[in-house]
């Protein structure tokens, strides 16, 4: 089993749509990000949370410490948003910090 | 925040040569990651770089095969030595700062080896 899972691991969405991602993780953890990753492979870092909310834009991000989920919510979703998004919690070790990723969720918004 | 310059983001490269990937930050980091991502697989760390000191190498990857240089707080280079098909990736690097628990990625370089 995944440190990181995701789900879903496709979502097709018709532009307007409200979207939601989900992340699970089984390892105590000190922060979690949201990223997003466009086809030519560069990564963006959306959201990085360690309780609570964070909102930007149409972009909404909430995790639950205790229940060790997070879910990245998009509002009016756009064709735009079309990208893959990626769950990724940051664990801190005697070594130094590491990051463990899922294995992300391809987006596709139509028009 | 970070800005990462990544070069190159792109190449096809034959197999038996190697490939060197530069990673320029606009400030001074303490950490530097390279990670890749095999086609339809999450990101895999592959050592963790620091200034001054030899690269530290995840399980399943060697200095041979990927060698790292580290001169400065803002430079890192990644090679892909003696490259197979089965190297064809992306390859990121990332940075954190010191205090600071925030991840900058590069642009990604996606290889091909044919």
């Amino acid at each position: 089993k995944n440190e990181v899972e995701q789900s879903p691991q496709n979502l097709t969405a018709q532009e307007g749509e409200f979207i939601t991602i989900n992340c699970s993780y089984s390892v105590g953890i000190s922060a979690l990000h949201w990223l997003q990753q466009h086809p030519g492979g560069g990564i963006v870092s959306l959201f990085m949370l360690s309780s609570g909310k964070k909102k930007h834009g149409r972009l909404i991000a909430t995790i639950n410490i205790q229940e060790k989920h997070s879910s990245l919510h998009i509002t009016a979703s756009h064709p735009r948003d079309s990208a893959v998004y990626i769950c990724a919690v940051l664990r801190k070790e005697t070594s130094g910090s590491r990051l463990t990723f899922g294995e992300g969720t391809q987006l596709t918004v139509n028009p | 925040s970070a800005v990462i310059s990544q070069k190159p983001s792109r190449d096809i490269c034959q197999r038996g040569t190697s490939l060197t990937i530069q990673c320029q930050v606009d400030s001074q980091v303490t950490m530097m990651f390279w990670y890749r991502q095999q086609p339809g697989q999450s990101l895999t760390l592959i050592a963790t770089a620091n200034q001054g000191s030899e690269a530290t190498y995840e399980s399943g990857f060697v200095i041979d095969k990927f060698p790292i240089s580290r001169p400065n707080l803002t430079f890192s280079t990644l090679t892909v030595s003696n490259m197979s098909p089965e190297d064809s990736s992306i390859y990121l690097c990332s940075v954190e700062r010191r205090l600071n628990t925030e991840a900058f990625f590069g642009q990604g370089t996606r290889l091909t080896v044919v």
